[in-house]
């Protein structure tokens, strides 16, 4: 597609259960980025992917968040055993990616995000 | 540790003012920054990106500043309109680091 695609757009899940968030990233940009915004907050960094390296995972919160990224494409962020505080937007972004490792310059392209409820 | 600020306040002007936003940080040394508008419901777009050798830069009706002795950016909208009502994001980033970190943002409302 032209943009970042992300699914599903909102997810309501109970307590205990486990979500998987899917971000399908531009053809072509081989950095992807898995970003968290809660009410009223500004974005917390979650993890990061650059085509075949080892992803930076230091932002995810807790061993309950993992991401995938198959192929170099789609990702799919997974929380398990949620819990309340997990109930936030999840924002994917993609970019062309780096040179000899360094971020590019260039902007992120965002999706629409997926706004997760957990009750 | 690295701290983004921006003015959490909302910030209300009147239709064709000048809005100017307030982005400021510490223990970085970016060699770039970026500024992003998001809207409620939807992802940051990017809008600007000025580098550290850069005082300055225009895109039609929009100004960012770069001043790395003060260490901050300032983000202008000129003939400002209620369609710039949204809220406004700086990221300030090193040149080796491979994370964008985004300040809180300021919402902005454009009055008529």
């Amino acid at each position: 597609g032209a943009g970042v695609s992300q699914s599903p757009s909102n997810k309501v899940t109970e307590k205990g259960k486990d979500v998987e968030l899917r971000c399908d990233p531009i053809s072509g940009h081989t950095a992807l980025y898995w970003y968290r915004q809660s009410l009223g907050q500004g974005l917390e960094f979650l993890i990061y992917f650059q085509g075949n390296s080892a992803p930076d995972k230091s932002g995810l919160p807790s061993d309950r968040f993992s991401a995938e990224r198959t192929g170099g494409s789609v990702s799919t962020l997974t929380i398990q055993r949620t819990q309340q505080e997990d109930s936030a937007v999840y924002l994917c972004a993609s970019t062309p990616g780096t040179h000899s490792g360094r971020l590019n310059t260039g902007e992120l392209f965002f999706g629409e995000g997926s706004r997760l409820t957990v009750l | 540790s690295q701290k983004i600020e921006q003015n959490s306040e909302a910030l209300n002007i009147q239709e064709g003012k000048t809005a100017t936003l307030t982005c400021n940080y510490t223990n970085y040394s970016p060699a770039y920054l970026q500024w992003y508008r998001q809207d409620p419901g939807r992802g940051p777009v990017f809008l600007l990106l000025i580098r550290e050798n850069e005082k300055e830069k225009r895109k039609e009706r929009l100004k960012v500043t770069f001043d790395t002795t003060l260490k901050q950016s300032l983000f202008h909208i000129t003939a400002s309109q209620p369609a710039d009502s949204a809220t406004y994001l700086c990221a300030p980033v090193t040149g080796g680091g491979n994370k964008l970190t985004f300040g809180t943002g300021t919402q902005l409302k454009v009055e008529l």
